[in-house]
């Protein structure tokens, strides 16, 4: 069975400071890993996602994540917070590409000014 | 491109009725459409998966009689909550996947269902 977990329900950072959001999986096999982003009350907007090659994923609005078979990690970062960045934030992971997708409880990142 | 929408974005009922949300794929033909909920500050949970043409496939725990899909074409999955009550009051949101999208789901922007 796969799972994910997330570390930090809440993630506070300054305007302007590193985010970094951390995923932790299990998977029996080699996973395809997703962050996910939402805004109050909106779907879900894909942020970046592995599936192989490279380990270091560049996505959108600055976010890159980095997949480490080692730590069984999948932890989001983004240089420099902007107040937009403000949302709730799914880790997420799969089988594969045509599996179904399993949600991590999600980390709500708080950006003080 | 790869946009999903639903309808209705919010819906209050009474309780011991039926509602149906619709989840379309404006631009793409969904061959999978999946269906989930969400309660306040929680993860989304897989409800079912629905392929074109055939019957859904749903998670364990989830009541197949009361949370009736219908996936009739590439382009529309349906959702009835039947005989809702107000433990069903939650945030529904479906996503689909199509052909030659790189596996990837796209999701809608979710209803808001309120039972009273």
């Amino acid at each position: 069975a796969q799972s994910v977990t997330q570390l930090g329900s809440h993630v506070s950072v300054s305007e302007g400071a590193l985010v970094l959001l951390r995923c932790n999986y299990s998977s029996s096999v080699p996973p395809y890993l997703f962050w996910y982003v939402q805004y109050p009350n909106q779907g879900l907007q894909l942020l970046l996602k592995y599936t192989t090659g490279a380990t270091l994923v560049k996505g959108i609005n600055g976010f890159e994540a980095e997949f480490k078979k080692s730590e069984t990690s999948f932890h989001l970062t983004k240089p420099s917070a902007h107040m937009s960045d403000a949302a709730e934030y799914f880790c997420a992971v799969s089988m594969n590409r045509d599996d179904k997708i399993i949600f991590g409880k999600g980390t709500r990142l708080h950006i003080l000014p | 491109g790869a946009v999903v929408s639903q309808h209705p974005s919010r819906v209050i009922c009474k309780s011991g009725t039926s509602v149906k949300i619709e989840c379309r794929s404006l631009d793409f033909q969904a061959t999978t459409m999946f269906w989930y909920r969400q309660f306040p500050k929680q993860s989304l949970m897989l409800m079912a998966t629905s392929n074109e043409g055939s019957k859904a496939t749903y998670e364990q725990g989830v009541e197949k009689d009361k949370f009736l899909i219908n996936h009739a074409s590439l382009t529309l999955s349906t959702l009835t909550v039947t005989s809702a009550h107000p433990e069903d009051s939650s945030f529904y949101i479906c996503s689909a996947r199509g052909f030659g999208l790189s596996g990837e789901q796209y999701f809608g922007p979710g209803t808001r269902l309120t039972v009273t």
